[in-house]
């Protein structure tokens, strides 16, 4: 079964200090999808990076990058320059590409990350 | 107005009420979803719908019934909900409904069943 996991109930990080919030998966699919949202307290999700299991490099967006490490099943979300505005949720999500069921968002519970000025 | 818009905001409701949760997409896309989000569990997928056509419905009680009129609009109706319905209910859209989609929330609808 898939599944996705976030080991970190809770984060705190400096300002202007880089943090590294965790995320495991487990599918016995091929081809996957893996996504990063954020969830600040108004309660809207924002998409923030993605990463295709067949992706060379590791994704980058701006200050987030994925440590994409496949053969751990690992995607890792990297935050440089910590800012006060990156407190929030942060969830972790997979994705299967093969059509059917698998193309649902298994998403995991989360990582509340405080950055402290 | 931008992106995906929800309301209301909050809701309160009794176990006999009727009440219908909306959800406004402005970008254009083919694809919307609700989710509920409870405390200390995964994001749940109730219903999604590409270009107004249910296509997935992931074994959501009667109780919660979906109505997308066209591809800018989503409903959820509510009828006769259990406490443990209180969640945050949360609208989705997607240019199409694609694998590797990035999906654009609104702030959702915080429900609390009385």
């Amino acid at each position: 079964a898939q599944k996705i996991t976030q080991t970190q109930p809770g984060m705190f990080v400096q300002e202007k200090e880089a943090v590294t919030l965790d995320c495991t998966y487990d599918t016995s699919d091929p081809s996957y999808g893996l996504f990063w949202y954020k969830q600040p307290s108004s309660g809207e999700m924002i998409f923030l990076i993605y990463q295709g299991s067949y992706d060379q490099q590791n994704a980058t967006e701006g200050r987030y990058s994925l440590n994409f490490q496949k053969a751990r099943k690992s995607a890792n979300l990297v935050i440089s320059a910590s800012q006060l505005g990156d407190s929030a949720m942060y969830f972790c999500a997979m994705r299967g590409t093969n059509g059917g069921n698998n193309r649902k968002l298994i998403w995991g519970l989360g990582t509340s990350l405080a950055v402290n000025p | 107005e931008t992106g995906v818009t929800q309301t209301p905001r909050h809701l309160v409701m009794g176990m006999t009420n009727k009440k219908s949760l909306k959800c406004e997409q402005h970008l254009g896309h083919n694809a919307m979803y609700w989710y509920k989000q409870s405390a200390k569990k995964p994001l749940e997928l109730m219903f999604v719908y590409s270009l107004e056509e249910r296509v997935e419905n992931n074994s959501v009680p009667s109780r919660f019934s979906p109505e997308c009129p066209n591809s800018s609009h989503l409903f959820l109706h509510l009828h006769t909900l259990q406490p443990e319905d209180s969640a945050l209910y949360l609208c989705a859209s997607s240019p199409t409904f694609s694998t590797n989609e990035k999906l654009f929330f609104g702030s959702g609808t915080q429900l609390s069943v009385l």
